[in-house]
């Protein structure tokens, strides 16, 4: 079946520190994957997207790249602000949107 | 745009009470769907609906699950006879038509029941 796998958090950061939150999937053929990211007391945003394998989506600093052959699609950035603390979901199309969420990662990043 | 609203924010119900939510989606946009958020899980599809039609549901949904979107613009979901089991976070997304927009959904705020 589907499914996206994500590392547990929280992620306690420093401003200006590296991040990466792991996600890997499991899943027939080769979906589009997302990431989404829920700021306190919004809704859901797609962050960033990558359809097919060795394509990077990035936004807003944040960079994912589809590696098929590891079924990974690990979000990076640089250098993490306070701004950016939130809950960022991976999650993956089974078609027609049928998104199939990760459990989510909440990072915290502190000044 | 003013994007996607639900109705209520928060709903707090005694178990066996029947509960309706309400999603208003943004007005271009002919796809609809609903998911739902247990606390620490990701979202999970129930179901969706192009224009009026519903065109999947997923086996989430049991029969005290009904969805409806009656003129191909807002929708309800009811919950009839309400668990403990039924709290949640009931998310609303919608996108346009897909030969026309991308893949990205957009997400309401919410709705958070609570089953006393």
């Amino acid at each position: 079946g589907n499914s996206v796998t994500q590392m547990e958090g929280p992620v306690t950061l420093s401003e200006e520190a590296f991040l990466t939150i792991n996600c890997t999937y499991t899943a027939t053929g080769y979906p589009s994957l997302f990431w989404y990211v829920q700021y306190p007391g919004e809704g859901l945003q797609l962050l960033l997207k990558a359809t097919k394998a060795d394509d990077k989506g990035s936004n807003k600093g944040f960079e994912a790249t589809y590696r098929k052959e590891t079924t990974s699609f690990h979000l990076e950035k640089g250098s993490v602000q306070v701004s950016d603390s939130a809950v960022y979901f991976c999650a993956l199309n089974t078609g027609f949107q049928k998104l199939v969420f990760g459990t989510g990662t909440r990072l915290l990043v502190s000044p | 745009d003013t994007g996607v609203s639900q109705d209520p924010r928060h709903k707090i119900t005694k178990r066996g009470q029947n509960v309706t939510f309400r999603c208003d989606p943004i007005s271009e946009h002919n796809r609809l769907y609903w998911y739902r958020q247990t606390l620490g899980q990701g979202p999970e599809f129930l179901t969706y609906f192009q224009n009026e039609a519903q065109l999947e549901k997923s086996r989430l949904l049991s029969d005290r699950f009904s969805a409806e979107r009656p003129k191909g613009s807002f929708s309800t979901l009811e919950i009839q006879r309400t668990e403990q089991g039924d709290s949640a976070m009931y998310l609303c997304a919608s996108r346009p038509d897909p030969r026309t927009g991308g893949e990205k959904l957009f997400f309401g705020s919410g709705t958070q029941l609570s089953v006393l």
